[in-house]
């Protein structure tokens, strides 16, 4: 049962776009919200993270937005890069983690 | 090494064999969590222990499943009697400390189960 729920399952972004993933989450107790980034073969590694104290938190090119009273929260990729082509995972937190399905981004050259 | 070391890496087993599959965190890391991954599915949260405490095995999918940790540093998950819906890959995670905070995973470890 997942407790997070992602989307677009897919998402093919243009080289130089920019690359949107959405995450709805309904526990209120969670209070850290990451982004992983997983690529085949390997386990998911730390993207970026935010508290739902703020709004947003930007780490390069990537922006998580978070909107708590729509229990919403978003990761944006600017000047997508080939490179940048990966599942992506949003997660919510408590005291444990609890991650959503994923979402395939592949970058075109 | 400085990650977290998960082994085997691939695990092929008999329907109703068991398995074990290990964990060895970061060092000084207090909690550790087992995933499990199905092909193209986000991680499947199976249980999570805060040093040698387990404090959550709610995700647990039966009773054929059971996890240890007994000195609050290496972990094993043991599956008995493997079904094939068992086959996914098998993740652990750890964490510098209890409640929120980032987790670091392992490459995980890949059961078929034929």
């Amino acid at each position: 049962q997942q407790q997070v729920k992602q989307s677009p399952q897919s998402l093919i972004v243009q080289k130089g776009g920019i690359s949107i993933i959405n995450c709805a989450y309904e526990n209120t107790a969670f209070d850290y919200f990451p982004w992983y980034q997983q690529f085949p073969g390997k386990g998911p590694a730390l993207l970026i993270a935010i508290r739902p104290d703020v709004s947003e938190k930007k780490e390069g090119r990537f922006t998580i937005s978070f909107n708590k009273s729509a229990k919403q929260f978003s990761l944006h990729i600017m000047d997508s890069q080939p490179g940048d082509s990966a599942t992506y995972f949003c997660a919510a937190s408590f005291n444990d983690m609890r991650f959503g399905a994923g979402t395939r981004l592949t970058v075109k050259p | 090494g400085a990650g977290v070391s998960q082994s085997p890496r691939y695990k092929v087993a008999k329907r109703g064999q068991d398995v074990a599959l290990r964990c060895d965190p970061i060092s000084g890391h207090v909690s550790l969590f087992w995933y499990q991954q199905a092909l193209g599915q986000g991680p499947e949260f199976l249980t999570y222990f805060q040093n040698e405490a387990q404090l959550d095995k709610s995700g647990l999918p039966s009773d054929r499943f059971f996890a240890e940790r007994p000195e609050g540093s290496v972990s094993t998950l043991k599956i008995q009697r493997t079904q094939q819906e068992d086959s996914a890959v098998y993740l652990c995670a750890s964490s510098f400390r209890g409640g929120t905070g980032e987790l670091f995973f392992g490459e995980g470890s890949r059961l078929t189960v034929l």
